[in-house]
């Protein structure tokens, strides 16, 4: 069973450009969740999506966003960068369904990301 | 912002001792979980304990849930160099599904 995957890896962009970076679950799962992290901040919760619904948003600027698709696939967005974006951004998976109480996430090797 | 505050931040112990680390949060929780993070890759969960239990065993794992002081500790037993990690606990509220981690501690285990 394939994990999540997370393309790319690693990325180097320069302030004010944008990136698209992608996560691809695993087979059955709906629900994808994204978080940045950092060493300054740890680990700062962004979105969870369900079913291509945003159920959950973190504390971050609208320059952040995200979207999932039909088949679970997910996106995240980050406009007009600045150099505090530099981080590595990690995607999740979980098969439990919202209420559940057992949101297990499986999570991908990350996308790190440089602003320079 | 962070839920739970790890203790403490880093921890070295020699091969074959027993590790512990705590974990402190702030508001009620559904359940908690630990993760393990190797250097600079994804989280790999560990356990998950649940708000009405108050202790879990898994392999070398142990978890113990202290809801009166919002605390956890996960003993890792009879360490082994391949559990240098940094871990992490995680909280779940109820009715909402977002996992909220705390600070981490670094843990180096001395061969």
């Amino acid at each position: 069973k394939a994990g999540v995957t997370q393309t790319p890896r690693y990325l180097i962009k320069t302030r004010g450009q944008q990136v698209t970076l992608s996560c691809s679950p695993i087979s059955g799962h709906r629900s994808v969740s994204w978080y940045q992290q950092t060493p300054g901040q740890g680990l700062q919760f962004l979105f969870e999506y369900f079913s291509e619904t945003q159920r959950n948003k973190g504390n971050f600027p609208g320059r952040f966003s995200g979207r999932q698709f039909s088949n679970s696939r997910s996106e995240m967005n980050v406009s007009t960068l600045e150099l505090g974006d530099s981080a590595l951004y990690l995607c999740a998976s979980s098969l439990a369904s919202p209420g559940s109480g057992a949101n297990v996430l499986t999570f991908g090797a990350g996308s790190r990301l440089t602003v320079l | 912002s962070q839920q739970g505050e790890e203790d403490p931040q880093a921890l070295s112990i020699q091969e074959g001792e027993n590790a512990t680390m705590n974990c402190s949060y702030k508001t009620s929780i559904n359940n908690l979980q630990w993760y393990r993070q190797n250097s600079g890759r994804g989280l790999v969960h560990l356990i998950l304990i649940r708000s009405n239990e108050r202790e879990k065993h898994s392999g070398r794992l142990r978890v113990t849930l202290d809801t009166s002081k919002k605390s956890s500790s996960l003993l890792i037993t009879a360490s082994r160099a391949a559990d240098t990690a940094s871990y992490f606990c995680a909280t779940a509220n109820f009715g909402n599904e977002k996992l909220t981690f705390g600070t981490g501690t670094r843990l180096t285990i001395i061969p």
